[in-house]
């Protein structure tokens, strides 16, 4: 079946301006996750949602980062006004949950590379 | 606080040669599980295996294969016979069991395989 899948792969933005990213997770799976890798880095988790809702939103840097996910399908996480030092790859990763957690492996999308002059 | 420290940060060998990359963990849960990925130059992550904290078999996947040691706290990761195309960013990555989904991803070793 199809995979996670992002857009845009690529989004070059100028200073100051809002940008969303999407992610479409693996059909089925209800706990989906954002993270960011900045260049040469491993990888820094941002959010995870179960379903519609975020028990964990530790990662997120700044209150310019929010996410939000509408029914247990597709997620976008906006950045508002960008920040040179937001520039990294964004990438989003889905598993399923059941008995209350998750269990299962996370799978990965291509990510968005965010790129802000 | 959770922490997983990936100490070598390129390794480069010769086609055909075995290699190792290491792997070591900080955690204060009994229960937890390990992760590797693999990164090729394309960019997506690539899930390889997934071990339980409890479950200290080795395990042989092909050319790959995994030695976790929960004594010392490590999980490493074995390339036997290695081809061009193992050429990858490896990361080594830890999550709690329950409570908290999150995966804590070391920096990553940077493998190049030389033909």
């Amino acid at each position: 079946g199809a995979g996670v899948s992002q857009s845009p792969s690529n989004k070059v933005t100028e200073k100051g301006k809002d940008v969303e990213l999407r992610c479409d997770p693996i059909s089925g799976h209800t706990a989906l996750y954002w993270y960011r890798q900045r260049l040469g880095q491993g990888l820094e988790f941002l959010i995870y949602f179960q379903g519609n809702s975020a028990p964990d939103k530790s990662g997120l840097p700044s209150d310019r980062f929010s996410a939000e996910r509408t029914g247990e399908s597709v997620s976008t996480l906006t950045i508002q006004r960008t920040q040179q030092e937001d520039s990294a790859v964004y990438l989003c990763a889905s598993s399923y949950w059941t008995g209350g957690r998750s269990t299962d492996t996370q799978y990965f999308g291509p990510g968005t590379r965010l790129t802000v002059l | 606080a959770q922490k997983v420290t990936q100490a070598q940060t390129e390794i480069s060998v010769v086609e055909k040669e075995d290699v190792t990359l290491d792997c070591v963990y900080e955690t204060r849960d009994t229960t937890y599980y390990l992760f590797w990925y693999k990164q090729p130059p394309s960019g997506e992550l690539v899930f390889l295996i997934r071990r339980n904290s409890f479950d200290e078999q080795n395990e042989i996947s092909g050319r790959y294969s995994w030695n976790f040691q929960k004594s010392t706290s490590s999980f490493n990761f074995t390339i036997t016979a290695s081809q061009v195309v193992d050429s990858a960013v490896y990361f080594c990555a830890l999550r709690q069991s329950f409570g908290n989904e999150k995966l804590t991803f070391g920096t990553g070793t940077r493998l190049t395989i030389i033909p």
